[in-house]
């Protein structure tokens, strides 16, 4: 799960298999929240977002869930492949002006 | 369209130089944000527009400044720059707010 601080969660995961990713967020009132993945070298790439009057929310081999009560956010990968290979972010709209406050990433390696 | 784009992707500074990085965005969007990533950390916010000629601070704002004369540019100047400015910049734009955010590529800025 996310954590604050210079070394990154990691989560290794068999090629096939689903990945779970946590993310404990920071404020109660946040209602908008988003998951990024970023490749090495890369810019953050959306994955898909929830809103706050959702549980859960499907995608393509991804499924975000949201329990507001504990104020946790998971992200879920199905069958997970090499491309899914990196460094995922959580974030929701805390900031000023409800901007995003970005989680400090779990690094997802699949193992072949 | 050519997204979000940054230029330049590196650069080296001295101590006490100034630079602007750029960023332009062809999606019409409203909303641009500057948000800076250290090594094994999450992305901070240093600036946001809503809009052109409406910008505001951040998370860490200091050290730099922001203007927004159009709505597709939202160049991020470092007034005189110090080695904790050693940083991955990235610039993102949404159309609107609680939006999923689009990234650009990333400046990799090192300050010596």
């Amino acid at each position: 799960g996310e954590s604050v601080g210079l070394h990154l969660p990691t989560l290794s995961v068999q090629e096939g298999d689903n990945s779970i990713i946590n993310c404990a967020y920071s404020n109660s009132a946040s209602d908008y929240f988003i998951w990024y993945k970023q490749e090495s070298g890369k810019g953050p790439q959306f994955i898909i977002d929830i809103r706050s009057n959702m549980d859960k929310r499907q995608g393509q081999r991804v499924t975000v869930l949201l329990n507001k009560t504990v104020k946790h956010l998971s992200l879920q990968i199905a069958a997970t492949q090499p491309g899914d290979s990196a460094v995922y972010f959580c974030a929701e709209n805390s900031g000023s002006a409800r901007q995003l406050t970005f989680g400090s990433g779990t690094q997802l390696t699949v193992l072949p | 369209n050519a997204g979000v784009t940054q230029t330049p992707k590196f650069q080296v500074l001295k101590t006490g130089q100034s630079m602007t990085l750029q960023c332009a965005q062809d999606m019409n969007h409203e909303y641009m944000s500057w948000y800076r990533q250290d090594p094994g950390m999450g992305l901070r916010l240093i600036h946001y527009s809503v809009g052109a000629g409406i910008t505001d601070q951040g998370e860490v704002p200091n050290g730099y400044n922001v203007s927004r004369s159009t709505t597709e540019d939202f160049p991020l100047r470092l007034l005189s720059a110090a080695p904790s400015q050693t940083s991955v910049y990235f610039c993102a734009s949404s159309p609107t707010l609680n939006y999923g955010y689009t990234f650009g590529s990333g400046t990799r800025l090192t300050v010596v």
